[in-house]
């Protein structure tokens, strides 16, 4: 059983377009993350929720915006796409809020291979 | 400069060999992550710890707080280690974020 999955896997689309990807977990998770990583495979935190609530938002640009309908969905809409968003978005999630002496493991999902052309 | 470096950045092993991946970072810390990704693109945890060493089979963390730095084992590698290895900080003060390496490419051949 997935722990963590993502659709799609992957996504070509023009720029200008606006797309979503969906991201779910099955583990009663509290928290879950955005990452982008980038053509150099360098991985940058973009968003986090906790209990469907924003905790952060890593200068990104307004133009992605994160949903979070229930604790066990994060979804990403991405408007007026440019081509320097072309990368791989993973999603993660985590037992609880990492915070103080207390860490959490982070559960990946399998990343959404977005090309824009 | 990145407040997380790794080196080194590409490793080529034979299949047996003793393999460290070394991580120092330059920020006050309450975590460090070793992650895997694999040739598929899928990341794994394989670490996280804030102080010592841990062991699982065949891969040994360590961490040194005070020269902030941490270093990952493989021993008696294998093809099937080829991997990124990816290590990360929390860093104190900070919920919730955590600050990546660029990674070390390692290819153990036969």
């Amino acid at each position: 059983d997935t722990a963590v999955s993502q659709t799609p896997k992957y996504l070509v689309t023009q720029m200008g377009n606006d797309k979503s990807i969906k991201c779910e977990q099955n583990l009663g998770h509290d928290t879950m993350y955005w990452y982008k990583q980038d053509s150099k495979k360098f991985l940058k935190i973009m968003f986090s929720y906790n209990n469907k609530e924003l905790i952060i938002n890593e200068t990104v640009p307004n133009r992605f915006s994160p949903k979070s309908p229930d604790k066990a969905h994060l979804n990403l809409h991405i408007n007026s796409l440019e081509l320097g968003d072309s990368a791989v978005y993973f999603c993660a999630s985590s037992p609880r809020l990492s915070g103080g002496p207390r860490e959490e493991t982070q559960y990946f999902g399998p990343g959404t291979r977005l090309l824009v052309l | 400069k990145n407040e997380v470096e790794q080196s080194p950045q590409n490793l080529t092993a034979q299949e047996g060999e003793f393999i460290t991946i070394n991580c120092s970072y330059s920020v006050g810390i309450s975590a460090l992550h070793w992650l895997q990704q694999h040739p598929g693109g899928g990341i794994v945890s394989l670490f996280m710890l804030s102080s010592g060493k841990k062991k699982h089979g065949r891969l040994i963390a360590t961490i040194n707080i005070q020269e902030k730095h941490s270093s990952l084992h493989i021993t008696a590698s294998h093809p099937r280690d080829s991997a990124v290895y990816i290590c990360a900080v929390r860093s104190t003060g900070t919920a919730s974020k955590l600050t990546f390496g660029t990674g070390t490419r390692l290819q153990v051949t036969l």
